[in-house]
């Protein structure tokens, strides 16, 4: 069975510009989440994705937004870059909840 | 929201010996405890979970124990071997799949 799989692997940007990430999760799977890895802030939720609809969201600020399509598959967008975003950004997806997460092998994002 | 402390940051141990690694989580809501090693260059790897209804869960080498009443969990690896040398997390969700991460223990096993 086929993992979680995120594109491109590696992007570099510039402030003020926007990008998008994206996530195919594991067949059959319907959960999709994303999370930011730093090494300052370490591990934090983003939001996820359950049917096409948010179902949780963290503490990011609005320029972060996310959409589920139809076959699970999500995109994570981010507008006005700024170079605080630099990051590791990954997808996970689970069954549902109380299932366990597997996660992709993550999009180095970074911002000049 | 939950927080979730984790010690040590660092930890060596020699190979064939057990390594412990200890979280602490806040919410006393938080039900579903997994663990996660993270290679270079790659995603978390789950590797073992738990749920609040069960003590202790064990996995060949690798064990996980949790104490509901003092709000802490660990990871025992037992029998350590080069290849387990990585960084572990440990997470925590009170329900929905919003997970709350340790910082990470960043694990060498010396030859």
């Amino acid at each position: 069975k086929a993992g979680v799989t995120q594109t491109p692997r590696y992007l570099i940007k510039t402030r003020g510009q926007q990008v998008t990430l994206s996530c195919s999760p594991i067949s059959g799977h319907r959960s999709v989440s994303w999370y930011q890895q730093t090494p300052g802030q370490g591990l934090q939720f983003l939001f996820e994705y359950f049917s096409e609809t948010q179902r949780n969201k963290g503490n990011f600020p609005g320029r972060f937004s996310g959409r589920q399509f139809s076959n699970s598959r999500s995109e994570m967008n981010v507008s006005t870059l700024e170079l605080g975003d630099s990051a590791l950004y990954l997808c996970a997806s689970s069954l549902d909840i109380y299932q366990p997460q597997h996660f992709g092998d993550g999009t180095r994002l970074s911002i000049l | 929201g939950e927080n979730v402390e984790q010690h040590p940051s660092t930890l060596s141990v020699q190979e064939g010996d057990s390594a412990v690694i200890k979280c602490t989580y806040s919410d006393s809501a938080s039900n579903y405890f997994p663990w996660y090693k993270q290679e270079l260059g790659k995603g978390p790897q789950l590797i073992i979970d738990i749920r609040s209804n069960v003590g202790e869960k064990k996995d060949q080498r690798i064990a996980v124990t949790l104490n509901k009443t003092a709000k802490h969990f660990s990871l025992h690896i037992t029998e350590t071997q080069p290849e387990d040398s990585a960084v572990y997390f440990c997470a925590a969700s009170t329900g929905g799949n919003q997970f709350y991460f340790g910082t990470g223990t960043s694990l060498t096993v010396i030859p």
